[in-house]
């Protein structure tokens, strides 16, 4: 069965701690994608990656990073100094080029207290 | 950078009746113009597209037109159900020679009541 999963649901923190955002996708797709999601906001890009051991900067990249060491694979490190880290996570994947349609996981939802 | 702007925040209709969303965008350079639906609970799926060289398009019960001139797309939902109630994201994206960058609005809640 193919499809992007997300780990773990729920995560909590302590303010101050890093933390890894886990996203694997068995879809076969090149692209990948960090989206963080805010009452209000809509979904705004964190990073993205189009292909392996390359990815790129979104809007609001400072305080995350990346790594993209496997197709398959794109963690998220929500770092200490991110200033506002509590909120809804959402990775995605696509095939490469664009009005590829994105395939976005169930998301994770960090607090940080 | 790319700016989308999405009109109303909230929109209440009674079942059968028709739900229109607006958005605008800043980049006249952006030629892809997806809408997502998200249910409570659930992850954002695509619903409909359209691209810049196409005015209007359709699929069953909706349809999304774009004004490129005015740098405008709006989704219509007509006959709208129940299960129709969830928040609507549009999104546009600039060709940049590669890659799927969406910008992404700020959503609308839409409730249809019984």
């Amino acid at each position: 069965d193919g499809g992007i999963t997300q780990s773990p649901k729920y995560l909590f923190r302590k303010e101050g701690q890093n933390v890894t955002l886990s996203c694997e996708q068995n879809l076969n797709h090149d692209a990948m994608y960090w989206y963080r999601q805010d009452p209000g906001q809509g979904l705004r890009l964190i990073y993205y990656s189009q292909i392996v051991n390359d990815f790129q900067k979104g809007d609001i990249a400072e305080g995350y990073s990346v790594s993209r060491e496997k197709k398959e694979s794109f963690p998220l490190t929500v770092t200490s100094a991110q200033k506002n880290p509590t909120a809804f996570y959402l990775c995605a994947s696509s095939i490469e080029g664009l009005g590829s349609p994105l395939h976005f996981g169930n998301g994770t939802r960090l607090t940080v207290t | 950078g790319e700016n989308v702007e999405q009109h109303p925040s909230t929109l209440s209709v009674q079942e059968g009746d028709s739900a229109v969303i607006k958005c605008t965008y800043s980049d006249s350079a952006s030629n892809y113009f997806p809408w997502y639906k998200q249910e409570l609970g659930k992850r954002p799926q695509l619903i409909i597209d359209i691209r810049s060289n196409v005015g209007e398009k359709k699929d069953q019960r909706i349809a999304v037109t774009l004004n490129k001139t005015a740098k405008h797309f709006s989704l219509h939902i007509t006959e709208t159900q129940p299960e129709d109630s969830a928040v609507y994201f549009c999104a546009a994206s600039p060709f940049t020679g590669g890659g799927n960058k969406l910008t992404f609005g700020t959503g609308t809640q839409l409730k249809v009541e019984l």
